[in-house]
Parts: C-alpha cells; sequence; structure tokens
C-alpha cells in the first residue's frame, strides 16, 4: 500500500499567517492527490482534485502543489473559519489512503 | 444540489452484522454517471474507504475488509447500502457515505453516522 505521511500534525497559526501543509507519498501517485477539510462533527470537505484544482466554491486562498510523491496544500491568508483539519488523500491505486491530519489551531 | 443522508443503528453487539443506508437527494442512481462509497473514520486510525458501488451494483471492497463487506444498490429508493459483519469493536467508528468519482475522488459527503460496538 502506498503510506502518505502529513506535516506537521499541529499548525498553531492566527489570522492572516499564511500557512503551508505538506503530504508526502511513499511512492508516486502521479498527480492523483486530493485535500479535504474537516471541522468537528462534520464531514471532510472537498477542497483540491488533482493535486492543484479548486474544487467548485472553495476560496482561492486555498491551492495546491505538486506531483509524484511531494504535495503541498497552501493557505495565502488564513482566515477565522479555517481553523480546522486538513487531510490528504492519494487515490492512485485502490483503495487510496489517507493522511493522519493536520490540525490548524490557534496559536 | 446532491445531498447524502446516513441512517442506521447507533449500538452494534459485537459478533453481529451491522447495516447501515445511505439515502441519495438530488441525483438519481439509474442515471449511473457516479459511484457511491462508504468511508469510515475512527478517532485512532483515521480515514478509511470500506468499498464503493456504482448503480449496476459493480464495485470494489477495500481488500482488508472484503470477507465482511457487502455494498448494494436499490435504485428504486434512491439508496446505497453497507453491511459489515462480524463486527468487533474495532469496527466502531464514524461512517459516512459519499459520491466517488475518478476524477474528484470523494466530492459529496453526508453527515455521517456513529457507531459503537458493545455488548
Amino acid at each position: 500500500d502506498i503510506q502518505v505521511t502529513q506535516s506537521p500534525s499541529i499548525l498553531p497559526a492566527s489570522v492572516g499567517d499564511r500557512v503551508a501543509i505538506t503530504c508526502r507519498a511513499s511512492e508516486s501517485v502521479s498527480d492523483w492527490l486530493a485535500w479535504f477539510q474537516q471541522k468537528p462533527g462534520k464531514a471532510p470537505k472537498l477542497l483540491i482534485y488533482k493535486a492543484s484544482t479548486l474544487e467548485t466554491g472553495v476560496p482561492s486562498r486555498f491551492s495546491g502543489s505538486g506531483s509524484g510523491t511531494q504535495f503541498t496544500l497552501t493557505i495565502s491568508s488564513l482566515q477565522a473559519d479555517d481553523f480546522a483539519t486538513y487531510f490528504c488523500h492519494q487515490h492512485s491505486n485502490y483503495p487510496g489512503t489517507f493522511g493522519q491530519g493536520t490540525k490548524v489551531e490557534h496559536k | 444540489q446532491v445531498q447524502l443522508q446516513e441512517s442506521g443503528p447507533g449500538l452494534v453487539r459485537p459478533s453481529e452484522t451491522l447495516s447501515l443506508t445511505c439515502t441519495v437527494s438530488g441525483a438519481s442512481l439509474d442515471a449511473g454517471h457516479d459511484y457511491w462509497a462508504w468511508i469510515r473514520q475512527h478517532p485512532a486510525k483515521g480515514l478509511e474507504l470500506i468499498g464503493y458501488t456504482s448503480h449496476s451494483g459493480s464495485g470494489q471492497s477495500n481488500p482488508s475488509l472484503e470477507s465482511r463487506v457487502t455494498i448494494s444498490v436499490d435504485t428504486s429508493q434512491n439508496q446505497i447500502s453497507l453491511r459489515l459483519g462480524p463486527v468487533t469493536v474495532a469496527d466502531a467508528a464514524v461512517y459516512y457515505c459519499a459520491r466517488q468519482s475518478v476524477l474528484k475522488t470523494m466530492d459529496v459527503w453526508g453527515p455521517g453516522t456513529t457507531v459503537s460496538v458493545s455488548s
């Protein structure tokens, strides 16, 4: 199975900060990587698919980059609504795997 | 707007079978455009794809769960069902259904339902 490792696990940040979350795959997943946001008690929400394509309705402060084994989710200017947990998900091969999550919390 | 809603018992006894239903609104399963997946989330183990199905019932289950999982479709009710059994305490999790595509993976999710396993 392809493993995906996110870093950091916890990211202290303030409103207005530029934040970056990294996802590393144990082997190449090409660009078959998605990013999700999850808030407590809610289902994950798709933010980015195909590594860098913004899902409809997602604010443009979110962006994704990378290919192969190294990917980054960037929030250009953190807003109050962005404090949440973020997961990457590779679906290069079935059944795919999820990262363990990065919690963006108040500094 | 596509919406999904999971339903089923919140408590299952060990060795019994968990049965959940996902009702789809805003899209007809008969149209056959999409796949429909079940995912679960353990507090400690994170997110895990259980399996998916098409409108015709073709699909796959996660190899780690394959022998215990059945995913089926009822197009007359516009529902997808999950059966998992026999369960153990390790199957306690929040269970989600989601619309799945090759391109976008899982882009629409239900709110989830919490399942506990206890005697």
